[in-house]
C-alpha cells in the first residue's frame, strides 16, 4: 500500500521568500515520486517527476524536489517565490509499473506582495 | 488543442437523478484514468482502462458507478441514483504505454464539477 502526507495545508510566503512544500511517503516498493500543480478551474499539471537516477529533480517554473530515502520525504522547493505561483500544489506517489496515483492532501500556496 | 477534454465542465442535478460524464484522451494515448477529487482533499483514484479493457476498480467505484471506453477512444462514466456524497469533481487522465515497469506520465483534463442538490 502507497500512501502520500502533506504537511501544513496552507503555506503562505511573501513574494521573492523560499518556498518550501513538504511530503512524506509511504511505500512497500521503490516509489516513483511527483508534484502536481492545479491552478483554479483547471486540470492537474505536473511539476516535477522522481523515478530512479538523480535524486535531485528540476522541474518547470523553477521548482526542484529532493527525493530522500531515509527521510521518506519529497519536499518541494523554489529559491524565490512569484505571484504567478499562487495554487494548489499535490504530491503523489505510484510504484514501478503501477499505473495508478496516490495523492497526497495538497497544500495551498499563497503569496503575499 | 490536442489536450484531454471533458464534458461537461458542470453539472447541477437532484438527488436520484442519474448523470453520465465524457472524457476524450490525447488522441493515440491507450491508457485513461478516473480520478475523484472532494473539496479540500486531493483526487482519489476511481478506475482505469487499458485499450477497452477497464484493468483496475477501485473500491470507490460503488455498484451505481460505471465506466466504459467502449473501443479505446473516448470514456464514459455514469452515476446511477445520484447522492448528495457524489458532489466532487470528476478528472480523467491520459497516457501512453511504454516499457514495462516504466511511468508514463499522466496528462489530466480540466476535470468535471458535479453538484448533487
Amino acid at each position: 500500500a502507497q500512501s502520500v502526507t502533506q504537511l501544513g495545508s496552507h503555506v503562505s510566503v511573501s513574494e521573492g521568500a523560499l518556498v518550501l512544500l513538504r511530503c512524506n511517503y509511504s511505500s512497500s516498493v521503490p516509489p516513483y515520486l511527483f508534484w502536481y500543480v492545479q491552478y483554479p478551474n483547471q486540470g492537474l499539471q505536473l511539476l516535477l517527476k522522481y523515478t530512479t537516477g538523480a535524486t535531485l529533480v528540476k522541474g518547470i517554473n523553477g521548482f526542484e524536489a529532493e527525493f530522500k530515502k531515509s527521510e521518506t520525504s519529497f519536499h518541494l522547493t523554489k529559491p524565490s517565490a512569484h505571484m504567478s505561483d499562487a495554487a494548489e500544489y499535490f504530491c503523489a506517489v505510484s510504484g514501478p509499473g503501477a499505473q495508478k496515483l496516490v495523492f497526497g492532501q495538497g497544500t495551498r500556496l499563497t503569496i503575499n506582495p | 488543442d490536442t489536450g484531454v477534454s471533458q464534458d461537461p465542465r458542470h453539472k447541477i442535478t437532484k438527488r436520484g437523478q442519474n448523470v453520465t460524464f465524457r472524457c476524450d484522451p490525447i488522441s493515440e494515448h491507450n491508457r485513461l484514468y478516473w480520478y475523484r477529487q472532494t473539496l479540500g482533499q486531493g483526487p482519489e483514484f476511481l478506475t482505469y482502462f487499458q485499450n477497452e479493457a477497464q484493468l483496475e476498480k477501485s473500491r470507490l467505484l460503488s455498484d451505481r458507478f460505471s465506466a466504459e471506453r467502449p473501443k479505446g477512444s473516448f470514456s464514459t462514466l455514469e452515476i446511477q441514483r445520484t447522492e448528495q456524497g457524489d458532489s466532487a469533481m470528476y478528472l480523467c487522465a491520459s497516457s501512453l504505454d511504454g516499457p514495462r515497469g516504466s511511468y508514463n506520465e499522466q496528462f489530466f483534463g480540466p476535470g468535471t464539477r458535479l453538484t448533487v442538490l
